[in-house]
This record gives C-alpha cells, structure tokens and sequence, in this order.
C-alpha cells in the first residue's frame, strides 16, 4: 500500500465550484505540505503543516485554504474554483527532527477547471 | 526569496553519451534534494547532499553539492533510455516565517535518444 494516498486522483469542475482534494498518509510523519505543478514553473508551496495545529501559508496560497483533521489527514479546498487553478496537486510529507528534510510525495491529483 | 534554477530546461541526449545538469540557488543552504518524475507520475527522491562537497553516486547518476558556489550538479554517465525523465532539484532553506520548507528548481526535461 501505497505511503502517502491523496484522492480524488483526476476531477473536472466547473468554475465556481467548491472542491477539496484530500491527503493521507500512514508513514507516522507530522509535517505535510501541497504543492501545485504547472508546466514549465516546477512546483510551488501552497500550503504547509509542521502539526495538527500548525498551518503556514506558501508562496501561492491566494485561492486556497487547508485543514489539518489529523497528524495524518491534510486537505486542500478551493473555495471558488477558476480555470487558472487547473494544475497537477501534490501532497507531501516529512519528519521534523529527522536529519534530512526528506519529502515524499503522493501521487498527484489532476484538476481541471472548466 | 530563495530562487532556486536549473539548466538546461530540456535535453535531448544520444544513448551513451554523458552530460551534466546544474542547479544553481540564491541563498546559503547545505542541504539540497534531487527528484525524478516520470510523465504522468509523483516525485521519486534520488539523492539527499548535506554538506559541501558531498557526492552520491546510484548507477549512471552522480550527484554532487559545492555550498560555497551554491551549486549542485546532476552528472549522467553512459545515458540509457530508462533515464528519460524530469529531474527536479530542491533546496531546504528558512522561509520569511523562520520554519524550513524545500524551494524547488523548474525542472529539466531530459530524452535520451537511441
């Protein structure tokens, strides 16, 4: 079984719509983060958690908002979807206190905004 | 801001042939990630550099980290197709909030052709 599980893996929306992607994982680490890929840009922070009551902003946040449900549990809403959003999304996770800052990321989610 | 840049952004290499990727970042910081993403795939972590003038080798890939240039280089030796992929550097560094995330490279799209 797949470490970190993120669903829905592809979602066509309408503009407007509200969606939520969801990101778990069972590899006991309490740092998780989203990420969103465009072609040509690599990826870019949205959002990030050091713990369940921990929530800091990346550098595109605008659009978006999280919740923390759990150590392992971190969502990703949008609340008014617009075609600009339509990215490939990543959760990833990693331990703190580990010597590294090792990420590791879940399988992506496809997000089309019509 | 932390700006993290690779190059080239794409390359096209003949099966056999070496060749050397270079990630080039803004602040200091000595510890630096690489990644592999298939086409439609999440991020693989290749190798992990803690210090200057730390290398890692795994088969054809050899990576390695001068903190002093602020550089680190992805060398391919004896390209085969299997290593067709983008390749994605990262570097850890403090964000404005005084916490540690990863800024990630753009990305190099590298074909290897028979």
């Amino acid at each position: 079984d797949a470490d970190v599980t993120q669903t829905p893996r592809n979602r066509i929306t309408k503009t407007g719509k509200r969606i939520m992607l969801e990101c778990s994982q069972t590899k006991g680490h309490d740092r998780m983060y989203w990420y969103r890929q465009d072609p040509g840009l690599g990826l870019r922070l949205i959002y990030y958690s050091f713990d369940v009551k921990d929530i800091n902003k990346g550098e595109i946040s605008d659009g978006y908002s999280v919740s923390r449900q759990a150590q392992a549990k971190f969502s990703l809403s949008l609340e008014s979807a617009i075609p600009n959003q339509t990215a490939l999304y990543f959760c990833a996770t990693s331990q703190t206190g580990a010597l590294v800052d090792e990420q590791f990321f879940g399988p992506g989610t496809r997000l089309t905004v019509l | 801001e932390l700006k993290v840049e690779q190059n080239p952004l794409f390359l096209s290499m003949q099966e056999g042939k070496n060749y050397t990727i270079y990630c080039n970042y803004s602040t200091t910081s000595d510890r630096l990630y690489w990644y592999r993403q298939d086409p439609g795939k999440s991020l693989e972590s290749l190798f992990v550099l803690l210090s200057n003038g730390a290398v890692k080798q795994e088969g054809r890939l050899m990576a390695s980290l001068d903190t002093k240039a602020r550089l680190s280089t992805l060398h391919i030796t004896a390209a085969v197709h299997d290593l067709s992929a983008t390749y994605f550097c990262a570097v850890d560094a403090l964000s404005n909030f005084g916490n540690e995330k990863l800024t990630f490279g753009t990305g190099t799209r590298l074909t290897i052709i028979p």
